[in-house]
């Protein structure tokens, strides 16, 4: 199979400092990825889509100076909070696409972001 | 505007009954459909998926059929267990677009012994 490893899974920060979430994909390359945030008994809501090499593509809403979204290499792409809030507390999740697994997408196991 | 849709935030089925998940669209351009099965706290789990050519596709005891006139879908699990008791959320994508997914809002299952 493919692997993405997601960093940390939980974290709580204190408002007005930055958080940064990493996902690995441990056996594969991965030129997209894609970040999603999820609030509790809701959807996956896909906030950007990453693109190794150039620069995220956003979705409508997502503030791309908040939500900073780096894919430097072929296996690691960040998503850094930056001054959260405590609004930006949710779950965030990666995901890359690869045809090594049943359904083409591989997800990671997501990272509780608690702000204080 | 949301494309993918579950108007069913919760299902309850005895087990060893059928359940029935339902999923509707609103974006022609989609072509790939998926079913994830999701726990609190965990990514998802892939099920089962069905290409916009096909109107159904058959693993174990999961059934996902397409209606495309109707822009809808449906996930049957038979028979039903309780381990299969979590949220399960439809996804949906245009593959030659990136093919980032579109997840519905989700149901919630609840398979009782």
């Amino acid at each position: 199979g493919a692997v993405v490893s997601q960093h940390p899974s939980r974290v709580i920060c204190k408002s007005g400092t930055s958080v940064k979430i990493e996902c690995r994909s441990l056996d594969f390359q991965a030129t997209t990825m894609f970040w999603y945030r999820q609030f509790p008994k809701q959807s996956l809501m896909l906030m950007a889509t990453s693109n190794e090499g150039s620069k995220a593509t956003y979705e409508q809403g997502v503030e791309k100076d908040k939500f900073l979204i780096n894919h430097a290499s072929l296996t690691l792409s960040t998503l850094t909070v930056t001054s959260a809030h405590p609004e930006d507390s949710s779950f965030y999740i990666c995901s890359a696409r690869t045809n090594r697994v049943q359904g083409g997408y591989t997800f990671g196991s997501g990272t509780r972001l608690t702000v204080v | 505007d949301q494309q993918v849709k579950q108007n069913s935030p919760s299902l309850s089925v005895q087990e060893g009954r059928i359940s029935i998940l339902n999923c509707d669209y609103t974006n022609s351009m989609f072509d790939y459909f998926l079913w994830y099965k999701k726990y609190p706290a965990e990514g998802p789990t892939f099920l089962i998926s069905i290409s916009s050519i096909k109107d159904k596709n058959e693993d174990g005891r999961f059934t996902v059929f397409l209606n495309k006139s109707a822009k809808h879908l449906s996930l049957h699990i038979v028979p039903s267990q309780p381990g299969d008791s979590a949220v399960y959320f439809c996804a949906a994508s245009v593959r030659n677009q990136g093919g980032k997914l579109i997840f519905g809002q989700g149901t919630e299952l609840s398979v009782k012994p």
